[in-house]
């Protein structure tokens, strides 16, 4: 089993929806939760960042972790054709060294 | 003023070549990482440093040779360059591994 699950998509969707995209992941130990955007033939850029559970909301995108049932989400809300992407969730243990990537969603928003 | 940058963008070589690639952050971060990213987006670890030193080292053929001379850069020489090979490496650094800033990526072409 992986330690981090994604689905891969992808997820077509027209412009002003609300977009979900969610992760699931198997060690307890996790802490920290990101998403990252990456466009085509560019880095993942750091999108959302939190720290155990709850929400965390910056424009028009919310994080949400619930640590109780290993599941991490992130809401778009207002998709625009800019927001087209694939969107890639990592976490990360307390004290640990390194990243647990999802595989990434494709995400087109159709104008 | 980019956080993470790496050279080059583009490389395209021969099969049997040697090349190299260089990172620098100017985050502060203690952390650098290397990784290798699919055709499918899959970001997959190869090295981490730490201050300098080698903290993480997967599974990775040993014509890969990551080196730090300080804990702002961090390059990587890969040697007898193989088909296999073609993929985008993206360098990344992080302060304990809360959250990872990644460099825009090297397209390695092996023809």
């Amino acid at each position: 089993q992986k330690e981090v699950e994604q689905d891969p998509g992808p997820l077509s969707v027209p412009e002003g929806a609300i977009v979900s995209l969610n992760c699931t992941y198997s060690n307890s130990a996790f802490q920290y939760f990101m998403w990252y955007r990456q466009y085509s033939r560019k880095g993942p850029e750091l999108l959302m960042y939190t720290y155990s559970s709850g929400n965390k909301e910056d424009g028009r995108f919310t994080a949400q972790v619930d640590k109780s049932s290993k599941y991490i989400s992130l809401f778009i809300r207002d998709s625009q054709p800019s927001d087209s992407a694939t969107y890639l969730c990592a976490m990360s243990p307390s004290g640990g060294n390194q990243f647990y990537f999802g595989t990434g969603t494709s995400l087109t928003v159709i104008p | 003023d980019t956080a993470v940058s790496q050279t080059p963008k583009y490389l395209v070589t021969q099969m049997g070549n040697d090349k190299s690639i260089k990172c620098e952050q100017n985050l502060g971060h203690d952390t650098m990482y290397w990784y290798k990213q699919d055709s499918k987006k899959f970001l997959k670890i190869m090295f981490s440093y730490n201050n300098k030193e080698l903290i993480i080292n997967e599974t990775v053929p040993n014509r890969f040779s990551p080196k730090s001379p300080d804990k702002a850069h961090l390059n990587l020489h890969i040697n007898s360059l193989e088909l296999g090979d073609s993929a985008v490496y993206f360098c990344a650094s992080s302060q304990a591994a809360r959250a990872a800033f990644f460099g825009q990526g090297t397209r390695l072409t092996v023809v």
